[in-house]
């Protein structure tokens, strides 16, 4: 069963730090792209980063850009998002999303996970 | 960055109607790198279509795209139930600029 499941969302602080996981299951996670895209509640979807099936290539939107790092274990089949110097503006679901392209990046999303909520809040 | 408008904003049909919603690229969309997905309360997103109208694995026949360039429309011929939701479009010509409309509310009238 082809599956992507988030988790490490929660509640920081402005100026504070997470890490998100995605870790997939039912297909084999080195041949592919990996993005997050985020919702913030009640809005709609922004796209924030990607990293290419060997993590060669990652690429940022200009909102996070220098504050976020996308990361991928695929050994552990598991991609990684780590938020840095965190804003209330980042208050958002973020999902992992698989990217078709295979070895290279097509810029769009065939499966998303269910997603992890990220609070920022003091 | 290429600036994707959906409209309209909220569409009321009935079950067994069309729906035809629409999106307008700020710029030429490079070769029709365009994308709709579907998304319930409480959900993920869900793909329905990548380039301009090809549809995803296992999304039925009743949902088809078309358009080129700047606009583009995603057309539902007739509803189910379970079709309605809120729906974006997205651009994914420009590498790593990937950009989403607003969305369209699809709600029972």
């Amino acid at each position: 069963q082809v599956q992507l499941v988030e988790f490490g969302g929660g509640v920081a602080q402005p100026g504070g730090s997470l890490r998100l996981s995605c870790a997939v299951s039912g297909f084999t996670l080195s041949r592919y792209g990996m993005h997050w895209v985020r919702q913030a509640p009640g809005k709609g979807l922004e796209w924030v980063a990607v990293m290419s099936f060997d993590g060669s290539d990652d690429y940022y939107a200009d909102s996070v850009k220098g504050r976020f790092t996308i990361s991928r274990d695929n050994s552990k089949n598991t991609v990684y998002l780590q938020m840095s110097s965190l804003r209330v503006e980042d208050t958002a679901a973020y999902y992992c999303a698989r990217d078709p392209g295979g070895w290279y990046i097509a810029g769009y999303f065939d499966l998303w996970g269910r997603g992890t909520l990220v609070t920022v809040s003091s | 960055e290429i600036v994707l408008t959906q409209s309209p904003g909220t569409l009321s049909l009935s079950p067994g109607e069309r729906a035809t919603l629409s999106c307008r690229a700020s710029q030429s969309v490079r070769n029709n790198y365009l994308a709709w997905y579907q998304q319930k309360p409480g959900q993920a997103p869900s793909l329905l279509i990548s380039g301009a109208s090809s549809r995803a694995a296992g999304i039925p026949d009743r949902f088809s795209g078309s358009g080129s360039g700047t606009d583009f429309t995603l057309t539902i011929s007739r509803l189910e139930p379970e079709d309605f939701a809120v729906y974006y479009c997205q651009q994914y010509g420009r590498s790593s600029l990937y950009s989403f409309g607003q969305g369209t509310k699809l709600e029972i009238k």
